[in-house]
């Protein structure tokens, strides 16, 4: 069993639409969490990090954290074409732990 | 300016050669990492160095040798190469090994192995 979960997708939206993007993890060691997104071809950029359990925003990205079932999830807002990437969440004790990576597309 | 940078960007090769990549960082970072990334977008960490030393060695066969021979620079040399070895290297940046540094990938190299 992979110590983080994470449905590869892929998922396919409208412009404007809610993306939703979900981890569970195993390993209760986990304190810091973290999104990571991937255009096609380039390296993985950091996108959003949290530590506590609860959400924070920035922009039209909400990340959220739910220690006690050991699950995270990013909300992506009025979704835009450029938007479309391989997100991976990213969970970090003394080394970081990948999701799977779900690519979304956002159709024009 | 390219924070990290990696050569080759693309390596193709026979089983069974030896080849190298390499990697610098010019953000002035003290950690650098190689991950590897699969045909199915799976990334993991392979190696970090902290200032030139060896921190995270994850199970990885020993024909993957690491080299640090300064702060920016961290190249990967792998003896043998094998099918299964096909995947994108990327090498990593963080400032140093505190969980909260950010790490910063470089654009990787898409090695296939025939």
């Amino acid at each position: 069993q992979k110590e983080v979960e994470q449905d590869p997708g892929p998922l396919s939206v409208p412009e404007g639409a809610i993306v939703s993007l979900n981890c569970t993890y195993s390993n209760s060691a986990f304190q810091y969490f973290m999104w990571y997104r991937q255009y096609s071809r380039k390296g993985p950029e950091l996108l959003m990090y949290t530590y506590s359990s609860g959400n924070k925003e920035d922009g039209r990205f909400t990340a959220q954290v739910d220690k006690s079932s050991k699950y995270i999830s990013l909300f992506i807002r009025d979704s835009q074409p450029s938007d479309s990437a391989t997100y991976l969440c990213a969970l970090n004790d003394y080394k970081l732990s990948f999701g799977a990576g779900t690519t979304v597309t956002v159709r024009a | 300016d390219t924070a990290v940078s990696q050569t080759p960007k693309y390596l193709v090769t026979q089983m069974g050669n030896d080849k190298s990549i390499k990697c610098e960082q010019n953000l002035g970072h003290d950690t650098m990492y190689w991950y590897k990334q699969d045909s199915k977008k799976f990334l993991k960490i392979m190696f970090s160095y902290n200032n030139k030393e060896l921190i995270i060695n994850e199970t990885v066969p020993n024909r993957f040798s690491p080299k640090s021979p300064d702060k920016a620079h961290l190249n990967l040399h792998i003896n043998s190469l094998e099918l299964g070895d096909s995947a994108v290297y990327f090498c990593a940046s963080s400032p140093g090994l505190d969980p909260t540094d950010t790490q910063y990938f470089g654009p990787g190299t898409r090695l296939t192995v025939l």
